[in-house]
């Protein structure tokens, strides 16, 4: 079965600091790669998506992430963290082999200290 | 419009009632998806529409929800016969081109008392 493990469910940062949320994934097949943010009361943002090709995808925001398939993984990072990205963060992937749906973590709570 | 509308943004409903959500997708969006969030949860999902025809639907929890998308535009989430796990905020989201990289609406947050 497809699934989607975010570790942390709570991760708190100081403001300029580095930050990066982990995902880990479980597929049987060639994924495809997202992460969204959520903010309260909000809808889910695209941040960035691996689809093929260079394994360092950059997104909006400042945010990149990184495939590492031997690792399953697709962590995010962000160099200098604002107060403004405190929110939920979430990881998803998807494979055709599996029809148009996305599957999701739980989710990373961000929060940031000043 | 600019992005997927969803109303009611909230719903209050008594257990056993009957419930209509709504999605209005980016015009011309021709993929139309519904994701359920559970508090704490990752949204999941329920059902994909391409075009007018239910493409996907293995998500439903069961017979007390059903979808429609009868012009291949605007989608209606029913549920049936309410119960309180189904408290959640159900998400909608539309695609031009029925791949992975959707728009997501802001959510109808729906509890059941």
């Amino acid at each position: 079965a497809q699934s989607v493990t975010q570790p942390d469910i709570h991760i708190t940062v100081s403001e300029g600091a580095s930050l990066e949320l982990r995902c880990n994934y479980s597929y049987g097949a060639t994924p495809y790669l997202f992460w969204y943010v959520q903010s309260p009361g909000q809808g889910l943002q695209l941040l960035l998506k691996y689809f093929s090709g260079d394994t360092l995808v950059q997104g909006i925001k400042g945010f990149e992430a990184e495939f590492k398939r031997s690792q399953s993984s697709f962590n995010l990072r962000k160099p200098s963290v604002h107060w403004s990205d405190a929110a939920e963060y979430f990881c998803a992937v998807g494979a055709q082999e599996y029809g148009n749906k996305l599957v999701f973590g739980a989710g990373t709570i961000l929060r940031v200290k000043s | 419009g600019a992005g997927v509308s969803q109303t009611p943004s909230n719903k209050v409903t008594e257990k056993g009632k009957y419930v209509e959500l709504r999605c209005d997708p980016i015009s011309g969006h021709t993929a139309l998806y519904w994701y359920r969030q559970s508090l704490g949860q990752g949204p999941e999902f329920l059902i994909y529409f391409q075009g007018t025809g239910a493409a996907d639907d293995s998500g439903l929890p069961n017979d007390r929800f059903f979808a429609v998308r009868p012009e291949g535009s605007v989608s209606t989430l029913k549920i049936q016969r309410t119960e309180r796990g189904d408290s959640a905020v159900y998400l909608c989201a539309s695609s031009s081109t029925g791949g992975f990289e959707a728009f997501f609406g802001q959510g109808t947050r729906l509890t059941v008392v």
